[in-house]
Parts: structure tokens; sequence; C-alpha cells
């Protein structure tokens, strides 16, 4: 089946840590969205990246870093200088073209500190 | 700034009662609209979408929104909800000028039985 799969499910991170959310889609798609949800405050983005070795930053981008060195893996790394990481994060992923802005969205990671 | 917003965050209606949602999105030039549903412990889905034509979309399991250019808005309706509506409801947003899609903060429809 094609989809979105992102692991892990649930994920402990210390004071002082980084921790990298796995994201992989084998949908071919080009496009690749990194969101955190908060309750109350919706999905905001943190990275994109419409392209291969290519990425933008979002909204909320300061503590996180991304790489796209594959079509199909969008990791995010929560960093140390993120000091609230923790939410539920998602990755999602839509074709190309301009009429096909479907997002397909991951079951999500919701990541605590400990 | 580009921004969407969503003034009710948790709504509570009976059965059968009718369903507005508001969206409201800045200026920005050209958009694409969207609502994404998320029902309990499943993924965000897709419930429906604006690009371009009747400003009036149909979307899954009875909604539709209204598109009115000059308010900027994309109100999510439906004439008589369901116990199985129950779940966060998010707006989105593309502008034409940037590649990325924003989301609304989310309402969260609770339906009594």
């Amino acid at each position: 089946d094609g989809g979105i799969t992102q692991s892990p499910k649930y994920l402990f991170r210390k004071e002082g840590q980084n921790v990298t959310l796995s994201c992989e889609q084998n949908l071919n798609h080009d496009a690749m969205y990194w969101y955190r949800q908060d309750p109350g405050q919706g999905l905001r983005l943190i990275y994109y990246s419409q392209i291969v070795n290519d990425f933008q930053k979002g909204d909320i981008a300061e503590g996180y870093s991304v790489s796209r060195e594959k079509k199909e893996s969008f990791p995010l790394t929560v960093t140390s200088a993120q000091k609230n990481p923790t939410a539920f994060y998602l990755c999602a992923s839509n074709p190309p073209g301009d009429r096909n802005e479907k997002l397909f969205f991951g079951s999500g990671t919701q990541l605590s500190v400990l | 700034a580009q921004s969407v917003s969503q003034h009710n965050h948790h709504v509570i209606l009976s059965e059968a009662a009718s369903l507005e949602l508001g969206c409201n999105y800045s200026y920005g030039g050209t958009v694409n609209l969207f609502w994404y549903v998320q029902y309990p412990g499943q993924h965000l889905q897709l419930l429906l979408k604006y690009f371009s034509g009747d400003p009036l979309v149909k979307g899954i399991k009875g909604f539709e929104a209204e598109f009115i250019k000059s308010k900027f808005s994309f109100n999510l309706r439906k004439p008589s909800v369901q116990w199985s509506d129950t779940a966060e409801y998010f707006c989105a947003v593309k502008y034409s000028s940037a590649s990325k899609i924003i989301f609304g903060s989310g309402t969260r429809l609770s339906i009594r039985p």
C-alpha cells in the first residue's frame, strides 16, 4: 500500500538531547512537509521541501532541522535549542502539479520531554 | 502576513442540527482553499477543496463550503450533522505566490447523540 510512514509513534526526549523523527513516503511525491500540532493552535508549518536537496523554513523553524537527501525521506531533528518540543508532529506530502494540492498525512509522532 | 483564522474553537451541536464553521484568510492574491478533517484516532484527510470556478464546492459526507472572495471566507457547512461527524476540522489555504500550505487553528466539533 502506498502512503506515508512516520516513526516512532511515541518518542521521549531528555533535556539537552537531539532527537530525530522519521518520515518516509512511497507515493513518489516531490513535496514533503513537517507540521507541529498543539491543542488550540492547529497545525503550524516547521519545514517543507519541494524537491530533493532543497528545503525551506516554515513559520516555526527555530530549534528544528531537516534534510532531504532522498525523495522518499524527510527526517526532522528536534534539537536542544527547541525549548518547548512537546507536541504531536505530522509529516505530509503532496503530488506535483497545481491542481494536486491534496496533502497526504502520516499517522504522526507524539514527542514528550522527560 | 499570510494567515488563516478559524474563530470557532469548539462547537457543540445536537444530531440533525445544521453546521457552519467559519474560515477567513488574509489577502494575498489568488488562493486555493481546503477543509481537512481529523476523526478521533485517524489521519487528517481532505474533506473538500476549492481551486476555481463554482464558489460552492461539495465534499465528502454531505459537507459543502462556499468561497466568498469579497469576504476572504471559505465557510464549511452541513445541513444536518450526525454523531459520526465528531472530529476536528481544519481550514487551509495555499497562496499562489507561495509553495506552502497554511492551516488554521482548527475547530473541534462535538455532536450530542
